[in-house]
């Protein structure tokens, strides 16, 4: 059964500082892997995903990798702000089944992030 | 910009009472999912759709029902509200074949049943 971790679970910095999220996953056998920000009382936003064939994405001050082999993704956050702060939650795409095509998204419980000013 | 909306963002009902929750987007996307979030269990799936009229299970649907007549419209139905039903619902919508995977979620209906 797919379990998807992170830890931290919060995490607080000061301003400027680089970070770094951490994502594992028992199962290697997964579509992609998706970062999520989720900002308090809201729904997620999808900030980046890494397919199963991809080693990793980078999108201005993100940069997220996947190790499939080790079960493992990573979220590094470029000189933090404030405005970084949130939730931050990875998800992986599996099979339910293969036949039909048909998936399912397995999320890990999150990373709170407090950017201090 | 797609928009996913849910019908409301605070609900308060009593035990025993049947609860509908209520989600719209307006991309025509085929595929809706329903989720619970809870502290320290993250995001856990309820039902999912892949289209008008279809439904399958996620992986916690006891006590839940769902319903899709219009691909706009998926709709969480909790048939008798229990106490551990309280917690915070997202739905989300996604186009089939969208290489980016992108699920765009609605703002969340927190849910409290007393």
């Amino acid at each position: 059964k797919q379990e998807v971790t992170q830890i931290p679970a919060a995490l607080s910095v000061p301003e400027g500082e680089n970070l770094v999220l951490n994502c594992s996953f028992t199962d290697s056998a997964i579509y992609n892997l998706q970062w999520f920000r989720q900002d308090p009382g809201k729904g997620l936003t999808s900030l980046l995903l890494i397919q199963s064939s991809q080693r990793e994405q980078t999108s201005g001050r993100l940069n997220a990798s996947l190790d499939k082999s080790s079960g493992r993704s990573t979220l590094y956050i470029a000189a933090s702000q404030p405005g970084d702060s949130a939730t931050y939650l990875c998800a992986v795409r599996v099979a339910i089944h293969t036949d039909s095509g048909t998936y399912k998204y397995i999320f890990g419980t999150g990373t709170r992030l407090k950017v201090l000013a | 910009d797609v928009k996913v909306t849910q019908s409301s963002r605070y609900l308060v009902k009593r035990t025993g009472e049947k609860v509908f929750l209520e989600c719209v987007q307006d991309m025509d996307h085929e595929n809706m999912f329903w989720y619970r979030q809870d502290p320290g269990l993250g995001l856990r799936l309820i039902y999912f759709s892949y289209d008008v009229k279809m439904k399958e299970k996620g992986d916690i649907p006891e006590g839940y029902s769902v319903s899709r007549e219009k691909k706009e419209r998926f709709s969480l139905i909790l048939e008798s509200a229990s106490t551990n039903q309280t917690s915070m619902y997202l739905c989300a919508s996604r186009l089939t074949g969208d290489i980016t995977d992108t699920q765009y979620f609605g703002p969340g209906t927190r849910l409290t049943v007393l």
